[in-house]
């Protein structure tokens, strides 16, 4: 089956600075790649979501990059905030499953004021 | 639009007992997702409903079971509780190819 791995675990930036979590699939079948932002004692939430015919997605101060050929995908955050503090996760799915989220073990991001 | 609703928020079981956990998707979405979340596993994908059929499933012992009523709600039943059972289950909806729209979750502890 799917796995998905993600690094860091943990990551401290200074407020204005960008972040990077990255993750790497292994069945190059997935083709839908979400990205979901928890905070602490709430539901995980969608940030923002690539699917494989797309190398690049931008929503404001958020990016998603897909590399197939490397099976990575990547979340940047541009001027951090302290409200982006939270933990992040990356999931991926493939064809005729895309409730079937493969989840990453999450990277804690903390904004420092 | 409502958002996704699970009841209870909180469970606390014993050892051996059953307990069903419910979820309500927002309207007009027809798919259910069951994930349970622990510190040790993270998020891990339980099963899906759709239109009150499983589609997929999980790799998790058949004590784990769910179900879908007509009106798109949902319920999971988990039979003879295990210590390592205590989790956050979060349900899921979505709507055709819409991204998951997640639950607050029902905090299961099981003593």
């Amino acid at each position: 089956g799917e796995n998905v791995e993600q690094h860091p675990s943990t990551l401290s930036v200074q407020e204005g600075d960008s972040a990077v979590i990255k993750c790497t699939y292994s069945d190059s079948a997935s083709n839908y790649f979400p990205w979901y932002k928890q905070e602490l004692g709430k539901r995980p939430q969608l940030i923002i979501d690539i699917r494989s015919n797309v190398g690049e997605k931008k929503d404001q101060r958020i990016a998603v990059t897909l590399n197939k050929t490397a099976k990575h995908f990547s979340l940047h955050i541009t001027e951090t905030q302290p409200e982006d503090s939270a933990v992040y996760f990356c999931a991926a799915s493939g064809p005729g499953s895309a409730r079937q989220l493969t989840f990453g073990s999450g990277t804690q991001l903390t904004v420092l004021p | 639009k409502a958002g996704v609703t699970q009841t209870p928020r909180y469970l606390i079981k014993t050892r051996g007992q059953q307990v069903t956990l419910s979820c309500s998707p927002i309207s007009g979405h027809r798919s259910v997702s069951w994930y349970q979340q622990t510190p040790g596993q993270g998020l891990q994908f339980l099963f899906e409903y759709f239109s009150e059929t499983q589609r997929n499933k999980g790799n998790f012992p058949g004590r784990f079971s769910g179900r879908q009523f007509s009106n798109s709600r949902s319920e999971m039943n988990v039979s003879t509780l295990e210590l390592g059972d205590s989790a956050l289950y979060l349900c899921a909806s979505s709507a055709g190819d819409s991204p998951l729209h997640f639950g607050n979750g029902t905090r299961l502890t099981v003593t």
